[in-house]
């Protein structure tokens, strides 16, 4: 069975910093897509980032890019200059088929000032 | 550009009634529809899904259903609730299958 963890309950880093978020995964596929959704405290799921499996290149989205290790099927989430808007809950996801997303248990990030 | 609604956006209801949430998407057209469930502090549940109208597939064996009405409506139903129907529940819509999820606000059920 297809499964996620994120092995950080909780982190927590000054503005300004970088900090990177732990997921690991668990699948026989050799095609899928991962995803990092953030949920800050209004608790709409915000899609961050995703990366294909096919592409060896580590998808970015500005200030977020990703470290895609796919033989040892970890995703990990690198936030560059942290921003007090980016406390939030951050969840890893792995899509099953075409439909179904398997989602980590989060990690909760807190920017402090 | 798309956006997705959802509501109400809180709801607290008695144990033993009905159950109904709304969800619609404007900016497209037949869209993959997803029904979710959140417990506190834990990641999502996918509840239903629906590739067009009428379409409803089903993940796991509840007393919710979904019907989809329209194209870019999808609702949720529960004759009646039980306490462990309490949750944070998300509706999401796809362009297709395999594409990425996008959510909507939410609504929080509260079943007393």
């Amino acid at each position: 069975a297809q499964t996620v963890t994120q092995s950080q309950p909780e982190m927590s880093v000054q503005e300004a910093e970088t900090v990177t978020l732990s997921c690991t995964y668990d699948t026989s596929e050799n095609n899928y897509y991962l995803f990092w959704y953030k949920q800050p405290p209004s608790r709409q799921m915000i899609l961050v980032i995703r990366q294909e499996a096919y592409k060896q290149q580590n998808a970015t989205e500005n200030r977020f890019s990703v470290n895609f290790q796919k033989a040892a099927k970890s995703f990990s989430l690198k936030i560059s200059d942290s921003q007090l808007g980016d406390t939030a809950m951050y969840f890893c996801a792995f899509m099953k088929g075409h439909y179904q997303l398997i989602w980590g248990a989060g990690t909760k990030l807190i920017i402090k000032p | 550009s798309q956006t997705i609604h959802q509501w109400p956006a809180t709801l607290v209801q008695p144990v033993g009634s009905p159950l109904s949430l709304e969800c619609t998407v404007e900016g497209t057209s037949n869209p993959n529809l997803y029904w979710y469930r959140q417990a506190a502090g834990r990641g999502l549940q996918l509840l239903f899904y629906s590739v067009g109208i009428g379409q409803i597939s089903s993940e796991v064996p509840q007393n919710l259903s979904a019907s989809r009405p329209q194209d870019r409506q999808f609702i949720l139903s529960s004759k009646k609730l039980l306490l462990s129907d309490s949750g944070f529940y998300l509706c999401a819509w796809s362009l297709t299958s395999g594409e990425t999820q996008y959510f909507g606000p939410g609504t929080r059920l509260l079943v007393l």
